[in-house]
């Protein structure tokens, strides 16, 4: 069975730093990750996904991730933090097809001004 | 565009009434999932249907069921309700047959409670 976990159930950055949400998966076969964002008592907001093609993802709200098949990783990224990134995010994984997305624990990310 | 719909937004039942949730997915979509998300926690996949047809099925309670209509809306139904059924309960939904790129669209969820 397919799994992500989320090492990290907090991550605090400056405005402006640079900031990394890790994220490590575990399937059996080719892995469809995916990030999606959670603001308070608000749904869940896809940011990018990777399903095949360069390892280097970019998606909404100037984050990218990167895919990293020998270390299982598929970490969150963007350069350059806002204080409205300050959320609830989440690495979650599927297999093709109408298969379930199985969600990592989440990391809430706090940027501080 | 048009995104899940969700309804209610907030319910609050006393422990052993029963709930209804209603979801409405994307025009299209054929796919629809339902989630749990406890206090804190990570959603939980329930149950998902596909072209009306019960396609997988998660850590749902016996005491919950759901059902997908013929216009693709879905409902869950939950009965003899307990205070660790408090949460916020997602629906999602895709496309499979159109083309799956693989994301699940999620609403904004109802928020159940109960006391």
């Amino acid at each position: 069975a397919q799994s992500v976990a989320q090492p990290e159930d907090q991550v605090n950055v400056a405005e402006g730093n640079p900031l990394t949400v890790k994220c490590t998966y575990s399937v059996s076969g080719n892995p469809y990750l995916f990030w999606y964002v959670q603001y308070p008592n608000r749904g869940l907001q896809f940011l990018l996904k990777y399903i095949t093609g360069d390892n280097l993802v970019k998606g909404s709200y100037g984050f990218e991730a990167e895919f990293n098949k020998s270390q299982t990783s598929f970490h969150l990224k963007k350069p350059s933090a806002l204080v409205s990134d300050s959320a609830l995010y989440f690495c979650a994984v599927r297999d093709w097809g109408n298969t379930p997305l199985v969600f990592g624990k989440g990391t809430r990310l706090s940027v501080i001004a | 565009a048009a995104g899940v719909i969700q309804s209610p937004r907030h319910l609050i039942k006393e422990k052993r009434e029963t709930a209804t949730l209603k979801c409405y997915p994307i025009p299209r979509h054929d796919t629809v999932y339902w989630y749990q998300q406890g206090p804190g926690q990570d959603p939980q996949f329930l149950i998902s249907f596909y072209e009306k047809m019960q396609s997988d099925k998660g850590s749902i309670p016996d005491r919950f069921s759901a059902q997908q209509f013929s216009d693709y809306h879905s409902e869950l139904n939950m009965s003899s309700l307990e205070l660790g059924d408090s949460a916020l309960y997602f629906c999602a939904s895709s496309n499979l047959a159109g083309g799956n790129t693989g994301e699940l669209f999620f609403g904004e969820g109802s928020r159940l409670t109960v006391l």
